[in-house]
């Protein structure tokens, strides 16, 4: 079955990156786009971007442009999303959601979450 | 940028149906995905492309879309369908695509 495995959570002093991996299991990797979405404590969903697996080439949300970076490793089927020059309000659960064949798509299924917390 | 605007919460009685709005401008245009999120668990897709079922969700959910609102219905509420909600389109201009996700609507089985 379609499975999407994320490492475990983090904790980052402010100023600092992170990056988090999504490994992809139950299907052709490179068919898919990949969407990663966080989740502050207590709020709802925000979209931060998307990977197509294939060729490597993402779309950032206006709001992360210039700190986040996705990437792909399609030796190991694994996504990464790294978040630079963290701050407090970066603390969140990132979740990593397999998309469809085209970019304009509905996501799932989703990762388990990876807990975030930036803090000093 | 688009805006997606739900209630903050909705609360049916078991048996009951549940419809959860999903305002935004001109939505009908649009396709409107619906995600189902329990306390500490990821979401899970539950209607896409307006009134679509993945596979393994019950019948007893579905979804409209017309005008400048969407809705995700569920018929003969049970206490597992209590959770959060949230609804989701793609914003498409010259420029930019972004995914955009209601504010999302905390569901009550009373």
């Amino acid at each position: 079955q379609v499975q999407l495995l994320q490492s475990g959570a983090e904790v980052k002093e402010p100023g600092a990156s992170m990056k988090v991996s999504c490994k992809a299991s139950g299907y052709t990797f490179t068919t898919y786009y990949v969407n990663w979405v966080r989740q502050a404590p207590g709020q709802g969903l925000e979209w931060m971007g998307i990977i197509n697996p294939s060729g490597g080439t993402t779309i950032y949300a206006q709001k992360f442009q210039g700190r986040v970076t996705m990437t792909r490793d399609t030796s190991t089927t694994t996504v990464y999303m790294e978040l630079s020059n963290l701050r407090s309000e970066d603390t969140a659960v990132y979740y990593c959601a397999r998309g469809g064949a085209t970019v304009v798509n509905h996501l799932g299924p989703w990762g388990q979450g990876t807990l975030v917390t930036v803090s000093s | 940028s688009y805006v997606l605007t739900q209630p903050p919460s909705v609360s049916v009685a078991p048996g009951q149906t549940a419809r959860i709005t999903c305002g935004g401008n001109n939505i009908g245009s649009k396709s409107v995905h619906w995600y189902q999120q329990k306390p500490g668990q990821a979401p899970v897709l539950v209607v896409f492309d307006d009134y679509d079922r993945p596979s393994g969700i019950p019948e007893r959910f579905s979804g409209s879309n017309s005008g400048n609102t969407a809705t995700l219905s569920i018929s003969r509420v049970v206490a597992g369908d209590e959770a959060d909600y949230y609804c989701q389109v793609w914003d498409i201009s010259s420029d930019q695509r972004d995914v955009v996700f209601g504010g999302g609507t905390k569901l009550t089985v009373l």
